[in-house]
């Protein structure tokens, strides 16, 4: 079975601090796929980024990272100088390949960024 | 291209209606699927189909759950009655047809809160 555990109910930040959102998984299958997923207080899931379990290459994108590690089967997800617009509800989601694949999610960190 | 598109986006029914809740896919995609959150369960896969054949149904809670997919570019979640343990937000997602051994992220719709009186 699948699992996906993000220990991190909620973060509170001032603007300006960076902040790592936690995420560990658990899976039987050697190929996989991981996702993060912004949801703002808007109500949609909005996509991050994907990397599949071959890639364990650290991916930057602006103020944002991603530091996958199989030995530890985490994907962490850092905001660099969070702003208040950054403020939302974050979900990493794990799943196999094949077919369509059922996505796994946590139960998601909520982040609060304050001026 | 519009995106994902569910409607209604709220909706307030009483205790044993019927309730249907409408999606439609963005254009080209194969893959449709209905997830359900709530406060105490988050995110699950209630069921999805591929080219508009229901593929995996497990996570669809009870037989009150139906979904349907007549086209490729529609689908239908409906609850029969409904029940206040219902209420919750739910979010269908498409995704394109697949390549093997890849993955193609799922685009969510905007999703409808349901609320059962």
């Amino acid at each position: 079975a699948q699992k996906v555990t993000q220990a991190q109910t909620e973060i509170s930040v001032v603007e300006k601090e960076d902040v790592t959102l936690d995420c560990v998984y658990e899976t039987r299958d050697t190929t996989y796929y991981l996702f993060w997923y912004k949801q703002p207080p808007s109500g949609e899931l909005v996509f991050l980024i994907r990397r599949n379990s071959f890639d364990e290459q650290n991916e930057i994108s602006g103020r944002y990272s991603w530091n996958f590690q199989k030995s530890t089967s985490s994907f962490n997800f850092t905001i660099t100088a969070s702003q208040v617009v950054d403020s939302a509800v974050y979900f990493c989601a794990l799943s196999n390949t094949g077919t369509a694949s059922k996505l796994t999610f946590g139960t998601g960190t909520r982040l609060q960024v304050t001026l | 291209d519009a995106g994902v598109i569910q409607s209604p986006r709220h909706e307030v029914t009483e205790m044993g209606q019927e309730v249907t809740l409408r999606c439609k896919p963005i254009s080209g995609h194969d893959y449709l699927f209905w997830y359900r959150q709530t406060m105490m369960r988050g995110l699950e896969l209630l069921i999805y189909f591929n080219n508009n054949v229901p593929i995996d149904d497990s996570g669809m809670p009870e037989d009150r759950f139906s979904a349907k997919m007549p086209n490729a570019s529609f689908s239908t979640l409906k609850i029969q009655p409904s029940e206040p343990r219902d209420s919750a937000v739910y979010f269908c997602a498409s995704s394109p047809s697949l390549a093997i051994n890849s993955y193609n992220e799922q685009f969510f719709g905007p999703g409808t809160r349901l609320t059962v009186l």
